[in-house]
């Protein structure tokens, strides 16, 4: 079955750097466009940045563009997004998700939570 | 990019219908197709519920159907149940070759 588990999210100072991963099974990974949206505790979803089966293109949010990087290991079946200077309202959890069809995403993750605190 | 604006939260009795609303701009709701619909109960991920405006993923009862309208999306529940309450989103692609998601609506079965 499908199956998408985030990872690396904890606690971290503002201005430093995380690494968050999706590994993913259960479906041929290089076919699909891969996406990351978080959710800021309490509220809404915030989509955050999408990357091609191919990585040839890379999109993001406003709020992210020029901090965070999108990217992917089709070889391990794995998403990966680097995030830099982060900032108290980057706290969130962050999902995986996969795109099934012009950005309507079938299949998340559990999600992982990063805390920017000092 | 600023959220697309859905109504905070809208109720209904058991069997009823209801209708969540998503406005955009022609800049992205009134110009794509693109427009998805999510469920999302406390503690977990978002389930896909529509997807390109009115299509619906295999597993998920006819009871939820989608339509747009100008740069308006629709939502409906109808022969509402228990265990649909829950917080609802919609997504629409936009120009700048991003997505944006709606502020959210709390659906709550009286």
């Amino acid at each position: 079955q499908v199956q998408l588990v985030e990872s690396g999210g904890g606690v971290v100072q503002p201005g430093r750097s995380l690494r968050l991963s999706c590994a993913c099974s259960g479906f041929t990974f290089n076919n699909y466009a891969m996406h990351w949206v978080r959710q800021a505790p309490g509220k809404g979803l915030e989509w955050v940045a999408v990357i091609s089966y191919d990585e040839n293109i890379k999109l993001y949010a406003e709020s992210v563009k020029g901090r965070f990087t999108i990217s992917r290991d089709n070889s391990e079946n794995t998403l990966f997004l680097q995030m830099h200077s982060l900032r108290a309202d980057d706290t969130a959890v962050y999902y995986c998700a996969r795109d099934f069809s012009g950005g309507a995403n079938d299949y998340w993750g559990q999600g992982t939570l990063v805390t920017v605190s000092s | 990019q600023s959220a697309l604006t859905q109504p905070r939260s809208v109720s209904g009795s058991p069997g009823q219908s209801v209708t969540i609303s998503c406005t955009g701009t022609s800049s992205d709701v009134g110009n794509y197709k693109y427009v998805s619909w999510y469920q999302q109960h406390p503690g977990k991920a978002p389930k896909l519920m529509i997807y390109d405006v009115s299509e619906r993923p295999s597993g998920v009862p006819d009871r939820f159907s989608g339509s747009k309208s100008a740069n308006t999306a629709s939502l409906t529940i109808s022969g509402l149940q228990a265990e649909d309450e829950a917080d609802y989103y919609c997504c629409s692609y936009t120009v700048n070759y991003i997505y944006v998601f709606g502020t959210g609506t709390k659906v709550t079965v009286l």
